[in-house]
């Protein structure tokens, strides 16, 4: 089944406390990225990726890193979690030209920070 | 810059009532691209649409239809004959050709259909 994984779905840490949600996407997809979905402020891209090796900041990158060593692959990294990372984030990928071609969602991590 | 405006935050309709969710964009970009997706209360988003600015058919599917106008640069989302199961926070996005590498989101509007 063509699908995107994210892990985990959910996670209480505390400030400081490096983390990493994994995204993984089965489809041979080019193109992937990050948002978060914040009451009253919709999904915010935070990084994208439009190939191996290729990432770039979107619009709220601050205190996240990715990577993207393996084309299936696109983790985001927090160093040190703060409150205001609190959110709930989502995975995409899509075929090619990520922003025209139609994205296609993991099921989301809900992540609070303490 | 890019721009979608969803001005309904919330809609409360009947099971059975139609329902039309409405969404402006902006872009000075002639090549773009429109979408709708569902986040049903389990929280995964569902693609419903893609609509590319040279295809201003409409479209239906099933009880859903979409309305494309660039004269008023609109892309309205119509659920006939509504299901409880439709209840979602409804997202309506905008891409644009050559342009930053990503979707702009409008904010959303939440559908609550009732038995």
């Amino acid at each position: 089944e063509a699908q995107v994984t994210q892990n985990p779905r959910y996670l209480i840490t505390v400030t400081g406390k490096k983390l990493t949600v994994t995204c993984s996407q089965n489809m041979n997809h080019e193109y992937m990225s990050w948002y978060r979905q914040d009451p009253g402020l919709g999904l915010r891209q935070i990084y994208y990726s439009m190939n191996v090796e290729v990432t770039d900041k979107g619009d709220v990158p601050e205190g996240y890193k990715v990577s993207r060593k393996e084309k299936r692959n696109f983790p985001l990294i927090l160093e040190s979690p703060s409150p205001n990372q609190t959110s709930l984030y989502f995975c995409a990928s899509s075929r090619s030209r990520g922003n025209t071609d139609t994205q296609y969602f993991g099921p989301g991590t809900r992540l609070t920070v303490l | 810059a890019q721009k979608v405006t969803q001005a309904q935050t919330e809609i409360s309709v009947v099971e059975k009532e139609d329902v039309t969710l409405d969404c402006v964009y902006e872009t000075r970009d002639t090549t773009y691209y429109l979408f709708w997706y569902k986040q049903p209360p389990s929280g995964e988003l569902v693609f419903l649409i893609r609509r590319n600015s040279f295809d201003e058919q409409n479209e239906i599917s099933g009880r859903y239809s979409w309305n494309f106008q660039k004269s008023t640069s609109s892309f309205n989302f119509t659920i006939t004959a509504s299901q409880v199961v439709d209840s979602a926070v409804y997202f309506c996005a905008l891409s644009v050709e050559g342009g930053s590498e990503k979707l702009v989101f409008g904010k959303g509007t939440k559908l609550t259909v009732n038995p």
